[in-house]
């Protein structure tokens, strides 16, 4: 079965240093997102990305953060100066199609980040 | 602002019983709702995926319900075991936009103890 790849797993960097997360979404997929998920606490959208550009963004996407498909398959966030509440884990996924009919979107395994 | 809550938070039963996961949201204009298994630490395993237009879906012991007018979606586990301890997520799919989103709950924490 198609899977979204993220790396790595686990990046640990230093506080206001910049990170990149990498995804490759299922190769036919057209709608690409990131989530978060602090510890403890609930999965929270990020963005959505629709024919190289945001198509929706919530209020923790601010400045600091920014997205890419810097070629025809990898997805990349990234973080510019990192504070130690960006500490969480990131999810990649990927659709097929943005509305109905939808057949649901595919998770990645997640990259935990590690800010100290 | 759709909100999504997951009651009870944590469940304990006793291997083989049979059990039942609450998910409700608030705003009835949803195309699709997902249930995930998450495991401590790690990622995001798809359970089932309920179309807005399906009532139910099932998958082995699980079944999957919608009720779109009421707001609320049950996940049912039958003949639970052990390797089914995890946390269980319900996300509610959305659009306002040409691309969607999911919402997700707090998760219920499953504990089934031999």
């Amino acid at each position: 079965e198609p899977e979204v790849t993220q790396t790595p797993s686990h990046q640990v960097t230093q506080m206001g240093q910049e990170v990149i997360l990498r995804c490759v979404p299922i190769s036919n997929h057209l709608y690409f997102y990131w989530y978060r998920q602090i510890l403890g606490q609930k999965v929270e959208f990020l963005v959505s990305f629709y024919n190289n550009e945001i198509s929706e963004k919530s209020e923790i996407f601010d400045d600091q953060f920014s997205v890419e498909r810097p070629d025809g398959s990898n997805f990349t966030l990234k973080i510019r100066s990192t504070k130690l509440e960006d500490s969480a884990m990131y999810f990649c996924a990927s659709s097929l199609r943005g509305g109905p009919p939808n057949y649901g979107y595919t998770f990645g395994s997640g990259t935990r980040l590690t800010v100290v | 602002k759709q909100e999504v809550t997951q009651i009870p938070a944590a469940l304990s039963v006793p291997e083989g019983e049979n059990l039942v996961l609450n998910c409700s949201f608030t705003d009835s204009a949803i195309y699709n709702l997902q249930w995930f298994r998450q495991d401590p630490g790690k990622g995001l395993t798809s359970l089932l995926l309920i179309q807005s237009s399906q009532r139910e879906q099932t998958s082995g012991r699980l079944n999957a319900s919608l009720d779109k007018s009421s707001g609320r979606s049950t996940l049912y586990i039958a003949a639970s075991q052990p390797g089914d301890s995890a946390t269980y997520l319900c996300a509610v799919g959305s659009y306002n936009t040409n691309a969607g989103k999911s919402t997700f709950g707090d998760g219920t924490t499953l504990t089934v103890k031999p």
